[in-house]
């Protein structure tokens, strides 16, 4: 079975500053998906970021970057310049490629942006 | 601009009342998901669809729910009874599945369920 795993329950962050929140995960599987997504004060679930294993770039939209350690089992979200609408719980999410798209989150990560 | 629906947005039943959660789909989607998110256990995955037929459901207490998909615009989930314990905010959320793992999942807003 799939796991994820989020140590940082809470974190906190000064506005315009950078800010890393850890996700690991346990798998046999060689071919995955990998994601994050943010969940604001609405419950609205936003997706952010997607990193397939197989790809060893690490992905990138604007602000919001990845650290993806394929060997190490890790896949950490920085978010540069943090802005005040980043407030938010963000989960990590892992799923299984090809054959099933069934996505099993981590408890997730508060983080506040404080002016 | 496509989104998953979902209604009610909140719910208050009374214990042992039968509650149905609804979920539109992204048009066009062919994997639909409910899942649920308490503050103890965090967004778990109770059932999932393709093609309107059930692929798992082994994350959901067979006693008293069943979720459905009477077509595939329109995605059900319902509890009976409901008790106290089910109080929790279930998410739907749709995805195209085109077998080659391409199943980006979008969430609709939720429903959030109080059971006294």
């Amino acid at each position: 079975a799939q796991t994820v795993t989020q140590s940082q329950p809470e974190m906190s962050v000064q506005e315009a500053e950078t800010v890393t929140l850890s996700c690991t995960y346990d798998t046999s599987e060689s071919n995955y998906y990998l994601f994050w997504y943010k969940q604001p004060p609405s419950r609205q679930m936003i997706l952010v970021i997607r990193q397939e294993a197989y790809k060893q770039q690490n992905a990138t939209e604007n602000r919001f970057s990845v650290n993806f350690q394929k060997a190490a089992k890790s896949f950490s979200l920085k978010i540069s310049d943090s802005q005040l609408g980043d407030t938010a719980m963000y989960f990590c999410a892992f799923m299984k490629g090809i054959n099933n798209n069934d996505m099993r989150f981590g408890a997730g990560t508060r983080l506040t942006v404080k002016p | 601009d496509a989104r998953v629906t979902q209604t009610p947005r909140h719910k208050v039943t009374e214990m042992g009342q039968e509650v149905t959660m609804r979920c539109q789909p992204i048009l066009g989607h062919n994997t639909v998901f409910w899942y649920r998110q308490t503050m103890m256990q965090g967004l778990e995955l109770l059932a999932y669809f393709r093609n309107r037929a059930p692929l798992d459901d082994s994350g959901m207490p067979k006693d008293r729910f069943s979720a459905e998909m009477p077509d595939a615009t329109l995605a059900t989930l319902k509890i009976q009874p409901s008790e106290p314990r089910d109080s929790a905010v279930y998410f739907c959320a749709s995805a195209l599945f085109l077998g080659t793992g391409e199943g980006e999942q979008y969430f609709g807003p939720g429903t959030r369920l109080t059971v006294t």
